[in-house]
């Protein structure tokens, strides 16, 4: 079955980055986009941006000057990696593959629990 | 930027019908999706491509998308439907959600 298995919680202080991964498995990595999205505590979905198979990426406006998405073929596994944090880049990031049925997202990771705290 | 707007929160007995909207211009030339979020899960796609549900769904959840509203409905509404309920659409290769809306059987 399809499967995304995000990396654990991180507590970061303001300014420094974090990189966080998502270990795909149980579908073709190549054939799919992968999409982060973030939700702060309590509040709704916000994209973060998409990879395509091709490396292509495309990156929310709000957040294109410190974001970068990164894939590794070999071992099915996308990274996030976000620089400068912020208070305010406290939420949790999922990770979600591609639909080929449709623009929807099908399948999702459990989720990684950011807190940017000093 | 293109903007979709849902009502925050929801009410339904058990048994009736819960609807659903999210608004934005001209919404009905874009293809609408709905996530299901229940606290402390990952949203789960209940409605893709305006109306079709993805396997595992139950057939109580339909969706529909014309004008400026897209609309989820939830006919013979569980205990177990209450949820958040997100709409999500592409724009200029940039993905959108709506606000997110409360769902509260009750």
């Amino acid at each position: 079955q399809v499967q995304l298995v995000q990396s654990g919680a991180e507590v970061k202080k303001p300014g420094t980055s974090i990189k966080v991964s998502c270990t795909t498995s149980g579908y073709s990595f190549s054939s799919s986009d992968i999409n982060w999205v973030r939700q702060a505590p309590g509040q709704g979905l916000e994209w973060v941006g998409w990879m395509k198979p091709s490396g292509i990426t495309g990156y929310a406006q709000s957040l294109q000057d410190r974001v970068t998405m990164t894939r590794d073929a070999s071992s099915g596994t996308a990274y996030l990696e976000l620089r400068s944090l912020k208070s305010e880049d406290t939420a949790i990031y999922y990770c979600a593959k591609g639909s080929d049925r449709g623009p929807h997202f099908d399948y999702w990771g459990q989720g990684t629990l950011v807190i940017v705290s000093s | 930027s293109y903007e979709l707007t849902q009502p925050p929160s929801v009410s339904v007995s058990p048994g009736q019908t819960a609807t659903i909207t999210c608004s934005g211009d001209k919404l009905g030339d874009k293809y609408s999706c709905w996530y299901q979020q229940k606290p402390g899960q990952s949203p789960v796609p209940v409605i893709y491509r305006d109306s079709r549900r993805p396997s595992g769904i139950p057939e109580r959840f339909s969706g529909s998308n014309s004008g400026n509203t897209a609309t989820l409905t939830i006919s013979e509404t569980q205990a177990v439907d209450e949820a958040d309920y997100y709409c999500q659409v592409w724009d200029n290769s940039a993905v959108i959600f709506g606000g997110g809306t409360k769902l509260t059987v009750l």
